[in-house]
């Protein structure tokens, strides 16, 4: 039971580049999120998914898109990479959200740099 | 929307006893997380609160005042593993369910 996995770990783009971040579940959640996280900036939500074939924004989603074709695996895309993208992505995974604990668990994360 | 609040950094000595608390404003609550993260790593689940009082988990509970809005992380037994930056989340009813996160406070702890 591998939990939450993220590929690739690092990854330095250049401005202007596009790459996608892979994010897999094993625990058969149905909900998943991708965040990220600045220096003082605590963690912000970028798109998050309810379920297969359904995606919906967070508070920061300009820049990027997410698709949900499996269950396990939720993907970020990076269509044209700029520095302020520079960040370290969080994915998580939770169960059925409403009227239970409900905890998130997270992915070691992606550190990706935007020269 | 919602507004989380958390001192930035606090220290504390290995042994004693530290609270960090969280403060909230937001409408329809429906439970309070803390997570730890420790530097370069995942966040990690600690506690919930969705009524009020006190959850204890060994060296650390969680105390949670809904009229307040207000809620405390309490570690005991500080020891230098425990020096991490710990999240504050907050949950409301209605729509996605889904916690908003506060900035954290690094906690550093010292011999």
């Amino acid at each position: 039971n591998a939990g939450v996995t993220q590929t690739p770990k690092f990854r330095v783009l250049k401005t202007g580049q596009s790459m996608t971040l892979l994010c897999a579940q094993d625990m058969n959640h149905e909900y998943m999120y991708w965040y990220r996280q600045d220096p003082g900036m605590g963690l912000r939500l970028i798109h998050y998914s309810v379920g297969e074939g359904t995606t919906a924004k967070g508070e920061v989603p300009d820049g990027y898109n997410v698709s949900r074709l499996k269950k396990q695996n939720f993907l970020l895309g990076l269509e044209s990479a700029a520095p302020s993208q520079t960040s370290v992505y969080f994915c998580a995974s939770s169960g059925l959200a409403s009227g239970s604990i409900d905890t998130q668990y997270f992915g070691p994360g992606t550190r990706l740099t935007v020269l | 929307g919602q507004n989380i609040d958390q001192p930035t950094e606090m220290t504390a000595t290995e042994g004693a006893i530290v609270q960090i608390n969280c403060t909230y404003q937001t409408s329809g609550f429906n439970g309070l997380f803390w997570y730890q993260q420790h530097a370069g790593e995942a966040p990690t689940f600690l506690s919930y609160n969705v009524l009020d009082g006190l959850e204890e988990k060994g060296r650390f509970s969680s105390f949670l005042s809904r009229s307040k809005g207000y809620s405390y992380l309490l570690l005991k037994e500080l020891q230098m593993k425990d020096s991490a930056s710990y999240l504050c989340a907050v949950r409301v009813s209605g729509g996605s369910y889904i916690p908003t996160f506060g900035r954290g406070t690094s906690l550093i702890v010292h011999p």
